[in-house]
């Protein structure tokens, strides 16, 4: 069964860092692009980065260029997000979710996690 | 950039109605749209890709259809467990820009 794993959210203070996981299982993970979502309280979705399935290219939402970072280890089949300079807006659930194209990234959002929850707040 | 805009963004119908939800995009995206269904709490789910294509264990009362800018999700006949709200996305050009969401609810 494909399943995907988030962790890493919490309660943090504006300017502070935090790194989510997403630990990916039932598929062979080297072999898909794999995104981030967010969803704040009572909104809708934003997609929030991209990498592809090599972690050789990646994408970011003009909202979070410069702050966050997209990576991912192929070998522990997890894909993370460092979260820097949190500001309030950052405040959301936070999904990871894999694309649904063998090894191309600009793919529709197949397999979603539960989500993890970030609080960025003094 | 391109975006995403869906209509309406809520709207009551009743169990058996056909329901109809369009998404708009501001550019021609050929066929490069998804449909989510995201119920309260829950992660949001994979109803249809590439405009009109089913995703596997998907009721075929759920269809799309659409190209370049205009697209349209359709419930045949809207049943109890439908009860959610519904997000487009396009997922090309380096861009994966998701529509504000359609909610669903029962008149």
């Amino acid at each position: 069964e494909v399943q995907l794993v988030e962790s890493g959210g919490g309660l943090v203070r504006p300017g502070e860092s935090l790194r989510l996981s997403c630990a990916a299982s039932g598929f062979t993970f080297y072999n898909y692009g794999m995104n981030w979502v967010r969803q704040a309280p009572g909104t809708g979705l934003e997609w929030v980065s991209t990498i592809s399935d090599s972690g050789g290219r990646t994408y970011y939402a003009d909202s979070v260029k410069g702050r966050f970072t997209i990576s991912r280890d192929n070998s522990k089949n997890t894909l993370y997000l460092q979260m820097n300079n949190l500001r309030a807006e950052d405040t959301a659930v936070y999904y990871c979710a894999k694309g649904k194209y063998y090894q191309d990234e600009e793919s529709p959002f197949h397999i979603w996690g539960q989500g993890t929850v970030v609080t960025v707040s003094s | 950039d391109i975006q995403m805009t869906q209509s309406p963004s809520s709207l009551s119908a009743s169990v058996g109605d056909r329901v109809t939800i369009t998404c708009r995009a501001s550019h021609d995206i050929a066929k490069y749209l998804a449909w989510f269904q995201q119920k309260p709490g829950r992660a949001p789910k994979l109803l249809i890709y590439t405009a009109s294509t089913l995703e596997s264990g998907v009721p075929s009362r759920f269809s799309g259809s659409g190209s370049g800018t205009d697209f349209t999700l359709t419930i045949s006949s809207l049943q109890p467990e439908d009860i959610a709200t519904y997000y487009c996305q396009k997922y090309s050009s380096a861009l994966w820009t998701f529509g504000q969401g359609t909610k669903v609810e029962f008149k």
